[in-house]
């Protein structure tokens, strides 16, 4: 099975750099996704990690630790655009399902 | 492009009845799923399939049935609604294994439903 955990709400102001983080425990481990969830929205894909390091997008950056079943999201020069939930999603190598955690709420103030 | 759609968007059913969501792809993916997200609950699986003709349960597949017909089409069925499937439901392909490589989920717009 997967356990995933992400902690749930965090405020910052705009132009500021915020880091989310997600641990996981997984019996089979075969990628991490990035999703962005805006309020009555479905949710985006942000970034995809399968080995350890850092990916960088744009302003948004993601890094992998398989050994410690760690990762996180880096936004940088936050906007107010990015007031959001940001969902963590482990991918199972052994049945290939994805199980997402419950999503970290970011409040961008100016 | 339409990519993953969605009917209908909004529901209120009564206890008891039962009715299909649709869902429909048009980017030829292998691989479908259902999700429900409830407050503080997340995205959690309920059915996902991998192909035309093969369907397999996740983490909460009580009360719902799907079929895989055809590569496009991936109907969820709630036979007998109870106010406990109140919730967003969300439909998601990919190209085969759920994220195989770095193909990553796309969702629908969700459909909103609510059992009185």
């Amino acid at each position: 099975g997967q356990n995933i955990d992400q902690p749930t709400e965090m405020t910052a102001t705009e132009g500021a750099i915020v880091q989310i983080n997600c641990t996981y425990q997984t019996s089979g481990f075969n990628g991490l996704f990035w999703y962005q969830q805006h309020a009555g929205e479905a949710p985006t894909f942000l970034s995809y990690n399968v080995l350890d390091g850092l990916e960088e997008k744009g302003r948004f950056s993601s890094f992998l630790s398989r050994s410690k079943g760690y990762s996180y999201l880096l936004l940088k020069e936050l906007q107010m655009k990015d007031s959001a939930s940001y969902l963590c999603a482990v991918r199972d190598g052994g049945n290939n399902r994805l199980a997402f955690g419950k999503g970290n709420q970011v409040v961008v103030i100016p | 492009n339409a990519g993953v759609t969605q009917t209908p968007k909004f529901q209120v059913l009564k206890t008891g009845q039962s009715m299909t969501l649709q869902c429909a792809q048009d980017m030829n993916h292998e691989y479908m799923s259902w999700y429900r997200q409830d407050p503080g609950m997340g995205l959690r699986l309920i059915h996902y399939s991998v192909g035309a003709g093969i369907t397999d349960q996740g983490e909460v597949p009580n009360g719902y049935n799907v079929s895989r017909s055809t590569t496009e089409d991936f109907p969820l069925r709630l036979l007998s609604a109870a106010p406990s499937q109140t919730s967003v439901y969300f439909c998601a392909s990919s190209s085969i294994g759920g994220g195989q490589g770095n193909s990553p989920l796309h969702f629908g717009n969700g459909t909103r439903l609510t059992v009185t």
